[in-house]
């Protein structure tokens, strides 16, 4: 069970928009940023924002992220076939010095 | 260009120990944090540990704490991952990854290494 509760899957056809949850406590989301991580089927994770809502070069406008309160989330528009991948969420957790992922969540573009 | 490569045997027995290694290039080791991750077969993200820039402060989750020790050394731009007293629940992938120098998150991932517990 982890501390970071996201959604196991989610699902929508080619060209519409999806947005995935992440769920914490003060002690992480609503007081650290939030980091997003893409992870393809048989690759390592990659970061596709940071800071709760900033894009590193080369992702794409169509990711985009915020956080508010304790809660934290990733919208991607225009959906395509290669967004298929296991989408995860991520923070500090200031009480427990720990770094924290959310369990995952799968997206599925039908 | 920027790179992390992990390395470290792949199969060892319940109670033993293994080591890991990440070997980093392509930018300057010593200004960026370094974090340990690892992913049980279909399973999830989970962090391992992390060491400070200046390798004086270590963080473990209580899952690893105790048995996992984090190192670097910055002569030969490394992070180690030593693992004691193996359990089955330590099979995983193991990835090494980067803290970005101005923000929390891990921007720069290795491409893993297997390890297998196994009697």
């Amino acid at each position: 069970q982890s501390v970071l509760t996201q959604p196991p899957s989610v699902s929508a056809a080619p060209g519409q928009k999806v947005t995935i949850s992440c769920s914490g406590s003060t002690s992480n989301i609503g007081n650290n940023f939030v980091s997003w991580y893409q992870q393809l089927p048989g690759t390592a994770p990659k970061l596709v924002i940071y800071d709760n809502s900033k894009r590193p070069s080369g992702i794409p406008d169509r990711f985009s992220a915020s956080a508010s309160g304790t809660s934290a989330f990733l919208g991607i528009t225009g959906l395509q076939t290669g967004d298929e991948a296991d989408y995860y969420c991520g923070t500090w957790d200031s009480s427990l010095s720990v770094w924290l992922f959310g369990g995952g969540t799968r997206l599925t573009v039908l | 260009q920027v790179q992390l490569v992990e390395s470290g045997r792949g199969v060892a027995q319940p109670g033993t120990s293994l080591r890991l290694s990440c070997a980093t290039s392509g930018f300057i080791f010593r200004k960026h944090a370094m974090h340990w991750v690892r992913q049980a077969p279909g399973k999830g993200l989970e962090w391992v540990a992390l060491i400070s820039d200046d390798g004086r402060n270590q963080h473990y989750p209580d899952s690893v704490k105790g048995r996992f020790t984090i190192s670097r050394d910055t002569s030969k731009s490394v992070v180690y991952l030593q693992m004691n007293s193996l359990t089955f629940e330590d099979t995983a992938v193991y990835y090494c990854a980067r803290r970005s120098d101005s923000s929390n998150a891990f921007d720069i991932w290795g491409q893993g290494t297997g390890v297998t517990v196994s009697s």
